[in-house]
């Protein structure tokens, strides 16, 4: 069974610091995706990584595959209250046909 | 181009009613997913469908709840006699056709339909 575990499952800082959060499994996944979630609403896709060790920079937020695939980090520089939400990592399983959910990490960053 | 659009975003039901949701998928998109979410629990997959197909439905539980996506119109969630385990966020996800062997395509969520079993 494919499997992504998401740590720390909640968060909590002030504005300005930095972060990361890390989805794991023991399987390797051909991509894995990044959604940001808030209160209410529906999952929102961040960036999707495809290649191992691949880097790919969204403004602040930085997102790197580990070489293997079976890894992916999410790291927030100088966060804002607006990056509060949960951050779901997902992966497609071996028949292509589902997106597999990590339970998410829940941030909350106050000012 | 709108998004995946699901109506109603909240449903009360009463214990052993039917519950319907809907989904429209994006403008172009052939392949709809849906998901349950309940608090601290993750997404749930349950069903995979392409126009008049299931093609996984590995995720749905074996009795009451069926899915349909037909020709013409939204794909259709239905619970039948809900119970209170069924109160959940129900999310529908689209993308479009996929191209020979891509398994990267992205998925795009709909704001879900909030069922609450009363």
């Amino acid at each position: 069974t494919q499997l992504l575990e998401q740590s720390p499952q909640f968060l909590s800082i002030q504005e300005g610091e930095n972060l990361t959060v890390y989805c794991n499994s023991s399987s390797v996944f051909s991509s894995l995706q990044w959604y940001r979630q808030e209160p209410g609403e529906g999952p929102v896709l961040l960036v999707t990584v495809v290649t191992g060790g691949e880097v790919k920079k969204l403004k602040r937020l930085t997102f790197q595959f580990g070489d293997a695939r079976k890894d992916s980090s999410l790291h927030i520089t100088a966060a804002q209250t607006g990056d509060t939400g949960l951050y779901l990592c997902a992966g497609r399983n071996q028949a292509g046909t589902a997106l597999i959910f990590g339970k998410g990490t829940t941030l909350s960053v106050s000012s | 181009n709108a998004g995946v659009m699901q109506n109603p975003r909240h449903l009360v039901r009463r214990r052993g009613q039917e519950a319907r949701l809907r989904c429209s998928p994006m403008k172009g998109h052939s392949h709809v997913y849906w998901y349950r979410q309940l608090p601290e629990e993750g997404l749930k997959f349950m069903v995979y469908l392409q126009k008049e197909n299931i093609i996984d439905e590995s995720g749905m539980p074996k009795e009451r709840f069926s899915a349909e996506f037909p020709k013409e119109g939204p794909s259709i969630l239905r619970i039948q006699q809900v119970v209170r385990g069924d109160s959940a966020a129900y999310f529908c996800a689209s993308s479009p056709t996929r191209q020979g062997n891509n398994l990267n395509t992205e998925a795009f969520f709909g704001q879900g339909t909030r069922l609450t079993v009363v």
